[in-house]
């Protein structure tokens, strides 16, 4: 069984700071990992996919890798009061010649104090 | 560029029904997965469609079905309704030859009575 684990929070950081959020995973085969950005009662949003170990940066947004530790890391610079989401961190692997369907972590809820 | 898009938007059943749900994936996708999201919980994969055969199932039971079109659209399919199965239905496309990054609709919101 293939599991994805993140901390619920809530999470609570002020408006400018580094928000950190992070996630593990069960499955050393896994090949891509994603971190979506969910509204309440909206889809999720794909706002990084990271496939090798290290750091990838996206404006405001830096996803880390580490398939050693299971680890992935989303870290969010000068927050936002528009930031406040929820963060859904998504693992995938290969097999049968394609890409298999994610899996997802429950998610860590995110507030920005003003 | 069209996104994903779903169809319709908010669905109330009751138990023992049968209902369908419709998918439209992004311009020049040629997969899509369904996956099923509780309240406070993430996303579940139900199971993946492509060139119109099932390629991939998660744990879901045989109630659940679902069908490609050749235009790459999907459909959903679920039978004997049943009060735990009221969830937001998403769909996600995504290319088969690629990085794998799905990207979602914006959901169908299915309530069972």
């Amino acid at each position: 069984q293939k599991e994805v684990e993140q901390n619920s929070g809530p999470l609570s950081v002020p408006e400018g700071a580094i928000a950190s959020l992070n996630c593990t995973y069960s499955d050393r085969g896994s090949q891509s990992f994603f971190w979506y950005r969910q509204y309440s009662g909206k889809s999720p949003e794909l706002i990084m996919s990271i496939y090798s170990n290290g750091d990838k940066e996206d404006g405001r947004f830096t996803a880390q890798l580490n398939k050693a530790s299971q680890y992935v890391s989303l870290l969010i610079r000068d927050s936002q009061p528009s930031d406040s989401a929820t963060y859904l961190c998504a693992v995938g692997s290969y097999s049968g010649g394609g890409a298999d369907g994610l899996t997802f972590g429950k998610g860590t809820h995110l507030i920005i104090q003003p | 560029d069209a996104g994903v898009t779903q169809s319709p938007t908010h669905l109330i059943k009751t138990r023992g029904q049968q209902v369908t749900l419709r998918c439209s994936p992004k311009s020049g996708h040629d997969t899509v997965s369904w996956y099923q999201q509780a309240l406070g919980q993430g996303p579940q994969f139900i199971f993946q469609y492509y060139e119109e055969e099932e390629r991939q199932r998660g744990n879901f039971p045989d109630r659940f079905s679902g069908h490609q079109f050749p235009n790459y659209s999907s459909e959903l399919n679920v039978n004997a309704l049943l009060l735990g199965d009221s969830a937001l239905y998403l769909c996600a496309s995504s290319l088969s030859r690629g990085y794998n990054e799905q990207f979602f609709g914006p959901g169908t919101r299915l309530t069972v009575l």
